[in-house]
C-alpha cells in the first residue's frame, strides 16, 4: 500500500525567511509526486510535480521542491515567505505501476508571520 | 475556461434519503476521481475513473457509488447517506498523457447528513 507522511501539522516561518515543509512517501513502484495548496475556503491547486527527470522541480508562486530518491522524501521549499504563502499544503503520491490511486498527506498548515 | 464543476456546492440532507453529487469537466482529461476531505485526514480517495466504463475503488468507497458513461462526467452516488459521511467532497480530473498528471480539483460540495 502507498502511503504519504507530512510529520509536521503546522509551520511558523517569519515574512522573508526560507520555508520547508516536509513531505516522506512510500510505494512500490517509481513515484510521481506532487504538492498542492488550499487556501481557505477555497478548492486545490495544483503547485508543482515530479514525474521523471530532474530532481529539483520549480513551481508555481516561487516554490521549488527535491525529488530524493534514498530518503523517500519530495519536500516543498521556498527561499523567501510571503504573508500570502500562508495556507494548507498537501504532498500526494501516485504509483506509475498503479497510477490510479492517489495518496495524499494529512496537509500541513503554514502561517507566514510578518 | 477549463475548469471542473460541482454541484450542489452545499447540501443538507437526512439519513437514508439517496443523493447524487455531479462533477463535470471540460479538459477533455481521462482520469477523474472523488475525495473526501475531513479535518486532521487530508484528503482520502473514494473512487477514480481512468476512463470511460473503468472505474475503481479508493481508500475509502463503503457507502458510496460512481459512474462513467460518458468522459466528461463523474457522478458520485450515496444511496444511503449516514452521518459519518459528513464531509467536505472534491472531483478532480488529469490528463493521463505525459508529462502531465496533475490534478484540477472542482470547488468542492459541503454535505451534511443529519
Amino acid at each position: 500500500a502507498q502511503s504519504v507522511a507530512q510529520p509536521e501539522d503546522q509551520v511558523n516561518v517569519a515574512e522573508g525567511n526560507p520555508l520547508t515543509v516536509k513531505c516522506t512517501y512510500s510505494v512500490s513502484g517509481n513515484p510521481y509526486l506532487f504538492w498542492y495548496v488550499q487556501y481557505p475556503n477555497r478548492g486545490l491547486q495544483f503547485l508543482l510535480k515530479y514525474i521523471t527527470g530532474d530532481n529539483l522541480v520549480k513551481g508555481s508562486y516561487g516554490f521549488e521542491a527535491e525529488f530524493n530518491k534514498s530518503q523517500t522524501s519530495f519536500h516543498l521549499k521556498k527561499p523567501s515567505a510571503l504573508v500570502s504563502d500562508s495556507a494548507l499544503y498537501f504532498c500526494a503520491v501516485r504509483d506509475v505501476t498503479n497510477a490510479g490511486k492517489s495518496t495524499f498527506g494529512d496537509g500541513t498548515t503554514l502561517t507566514v508571520k510578518p | 475556461e477549463a475548469q471542473v464543476t460541482q454541484n450542489p456546492r452545499y447540501l443538507i440532507t437526512v439519513t437514508g434519503k439517496k443523493l447524487t453529487v455531479t462533477c463535470s469537466q471540460n479538459m477533455n482529461h481521462e482520469y477523474m476521481s472523488w475525495y473526501r476531505q475531513d479535518p486532521g485526514l487530508g484528503l482520502r480517495q473514494i473512487y477514480y475513473s481512468m476512463n470511460v466504463e473503468v472505474t475503481d475503488k479508493g481508500d475509502v468507497p463503503e457507502g458510496y457509488k460512481v459512474s462513467r458513461k460518458e468522459k466528461r462526467n463523474f457522478p458520485l452516488i450515496l444511496e444511503s447517506p449516514s452521518p459519518n459521511q459528513t464531509s467536505l467532497y472534491f472531483c478532480a480530473s488529469s490528463s493521463e498523457t505525459v508529462p502531465t498528471y496533475e490534478q484540477y480539483f472542482g470547488p468542492g460540495t459541503r454535505l451534511t447528513v443529519t
